[in-house]
């Protein structure tokens, strides 16, 4: 059964600091893992996607990397904003088919 | 549709009442997701939908909830005799053809049973 796992599981930062948010998975046999932020009362939205042939993706000061071997995956944001402050949640599904599993998310707050 | 689209935003219930949770799905998605996020918590998966057949429903949390899709469009999760504890958020999300592919969710539906 796939378990994942996010930590911390809350971060608060002064603004400008670069931070990396940690995700990790129990089976490795995973076909994507997915990054999302959850605004306060909102839903999801969708950062990055990596494929499992892939080691890293890249989107303006985000960027994810995916080590498949370890079950890892981080979330690199660079120099941090206030309104980067929100949770953000990994998300693996095992095949194409499959349904996705979250991690419990962390809850960062960047503080001006 | 542009979105995944959830009603209503709001729902307050009595207990033991009935209610349905709509999902719109972006158009051409053919899988469907309903996850369910209570107070401070994660998101908690209640079932999965492939065009109008549901393969996974293993996380419906008891025989109270239930779940269609008609049409490989609009999903319905139904939950009979509301309790407590069913107040949650109750988030849908599609993606083209499952768990390949990006997710895309609604804005949810915040449920109150009281």
């Amino acid at each position: 059964k796939q378990e994942v796992t996010q930590i911390p599981a809350a971060l608060s930062v002064p603004e400008g600091e670069n931070l990396v948010l940690n995700c990790s998975f129990t089976d490795s046999a995973i076909y994507n893992l997915q990054w999302f932020r959850q605004d306060p009362g909102k839903g999801l939205t969708s950062l990055l996607l990596i494929q499992s042939s892939q080691r890293e993706q890249t989107s303006g000061r985000l960027n994810a990397s995916l080590d498949k071997s370890s079950g890892r995956s981080t979330l690199y944001i660079a120099a941090s904003q206030p309104g980067d402050s929100a949770t953000y949640l990994c998300a693996v599904p095992k095949t194409s088919y499959d349904k996705v599993i979250f991690g419990p998310g962390t809850s960062l707050s960047v503080i001006p | 549709g542009a979105g995944v689209s959830q009603s209503p935003s709001n729902k307050v219930t009595e207990k033991g009442k009935d209610v349905e949770l709509r999902c719109d799905p972006i158009s051409g998605h053919t899988a469907l997701y309903w996850y369910r996020q209570s107070l401070g918590q994660g998101l908690e998966f209640l079932i999965y939908f492939q065009g109008n057949s549901a393969p996974d429903k293993s996380g419906l949390p008891s025989d109270r909830f239930s779940a269609e899709r008609t049409g490989g469009s609009v999903s319905t999760l139904t939950i009979q005799r509301t309790q407590q504890e069913d107040s949650a958020v109750y988030l849908c999300a599609s993606s083209l053809i499952g768990g390949g592919t990006e997710a895309f969710f609604g804005q949810g539906t915040r449920l109150t049973v009281v």
